[in-house]
């Protein structure tokens, strides 16, 4: 059964630092989100990248987060620097969109990777 | 962009038949709706879709009115397995960033 991976599962770190989380999609799969969840916001969509374009990403501050996807295999986050108000649990979302679709695509998620800046 | 409401929270006991309830009032003419599952620690995990009428797949059913401003996700005979939280979206086909997740619905599945 194919899965999304996702990398770390836990990190903890400090104000300032740099945090990279990575993701493999599910191979064949075109599009990869990348969501950010809290208690109090649920989940919400910081970038979607279909074919490997950043196609939306204005769920994300500007200023300390990127999101790229060097190849088909992997897109990374990025938070540099982090602030404790980053803390949260960061899940990547693969699914394949078709030309002619005729029904929508469910996402494949990862299970998370869980932030905790101090 | 279509929103749902459904409820916080419910309870049930193992055996029962749970339903949940999910209003979408301002749906589009090509938006499906789409239920998703999610446990503690894991990511959410496609349940079943639908467009209208009636869709049953190994876990669950989902009841459309004719209407489409909401639906119905029913479990048949829970487990306490099946304590989780339940997101209820719509959306076009292709369109999956256009997706709001709400806060869901945490169920409660008492031995």
């Amino acid at each position: 059964d194919a899965r999304v991976t996702q990398t770390p599962r836990h990190k903890v770190t400090e104000m300032g630092q740099e945090v990279t989380m990575r993701c493999q999609p599910i191979l064949g799969h075109n599009t990869v989100f990348w969501y950010r969840q809290t208690m109090m916001q649920g989940l919400e969509l910081l970038a979607y990248f279909r074919n490997r374009a950043p196609l939306d990403d204005s769920g994300m501050p500007k200023d300390r987060f990127s999101a790229e996807m060097p190849d088909a295999t992997l897109a990374t986050l990025k938070i540099q620097p982090s602030e404790p108000r980053d803390s949260a649990v960061y899940f990547c979302a693969s699914g394949l969109v078709q030309r002619i679709s005729s029904y929508n695509s469910p996402l494949h998620f990862g299970n998370g990777t869980r932030l905790t800046v101090t | 962009l279509a929103k749902t409401t459904q409820p916080i929270s419910m309870d049930s006991y193992e055996g029962q038949e749970v339903n949940i309830t999910c209003s979408h009032n301002n749906i589009a003419t090509n938006d499906y709706i789409t239920w998703y599952q999610q446990f503690p620690s894991q990511g959410p995990r496609f349940i079943i879709q639908g467009y209208k009428t009636k869709v049953t797949n190994e876990v669950a059913s989902l009841f459309i009115p004719a209407d489409r401003k909401s639906s119905t996700l029913s479990l048949p005979r829970v487990s306490l397995s099946d304590t989780a939280v339940y997101y209820c979206l719509v959306g076009d086909a292709g369109n999956n960033r256009k997706l709001i997740w709400g806060l869901g619905t945490s169920l409660a599945v008492n031995p």
